[in-house]
């Protein structure tokens, strides 16, 4: 199964630029990495993807390195609305998700 | 982007008891997916639901204790049966898109006592 690894916990001043890293060394050449964020309980949601390029959308930008083997999350003026738990994930060959501890992160005023 | 709701929101109910969770969706979708949340934890796949055949059970859940109707492309259900304190948790659907972007529901709060 698909395995990532983040850092349990960080904390960002309000805005300033989040930097959320997760390494993904077990990704496929054909498989897209996935960020979602959960607050407080609620359903997890979509935040950005990408395969080899970096991406960037109203939300956030994604960094994958050229080895594909981690990537960075990177939300560039926090605010207190983003705090909450952060995963990436990607697919192991299907549409499944495995979803690892991700990283709590707390935005401070 | 779908929008999905989940009936009930939460739910207080005695062990031994099922409770049926309904996922709806605002658009036609192939795929959905159920999940468990326990408290302080990660998301856990339960099983993909496919309309026209049977849910696909990850290792460790099985249908006796979780079945799963796919009666069309906007609606599943998930059954938690036989319950136990140890199945309190969240329980959220979720749809895939074209590009494998999963969208959640809001999730159902289950406390069994």
């Amino acid at each position: 199964d698909a395995k990532t690894t983040q850092p349990p916990s960080m904390d960002c001043a309000e805005g300033r630029a989040a930097n959320l890293p997760c390494n993904h060394s077990t990704i496929s050449g054909n498989e897209y990495v996935y960020w979602y964020r959960q607050i407080h309980s609620q359903g997890p949601q979509y935040i950005i993807h990408g395969l080899k390029n970096n991406e960037t959308n109203e939300m956030a930008s994604l960094i994958i390195t050229e080895d594909r083997k981690s990537s960075t999350l990177i939300l560039p003026h926090a605010t207190l609305r983003d705090t909450a738990v952060y995963y990436c994930t990607y697919t192991s060959g299907t549409y499944k998700y495995i979803f690892g501890t991700g990283t709590r992160l707390k935005v401070l005023a | 982007s779908a929008v999905i709701s989940q009936k009930p929101s939460r739910d207080i109910c005695q062990r031994g008891t099922s409770l049926t969770i309904q996922c709806q969706v605002d658009s036609q979708v192939t795929m959905m997916f159920w999940y468990r949340q326990q408290p302080g934890q990660s998301l856990t796949l339960i099983a993909t639901a496919n309309q026209g055949s049977e849910a696909t059970y990850e290792s460790g859940f099985v249908i006796d204790k979780f079945p799963i109707s796919r009666p069309n492309l906007t609606f599943s259900t998930l059954t938690v049966s036989n319950m136990s304190p140890e199945d309190s948790s969240i329980y959220l659907c979720s749809v895939t898109s074209d590009y494998y972007e999963q969208y959640f529901g809001p999730g159902t709060r289950l406390t069994v006592t």
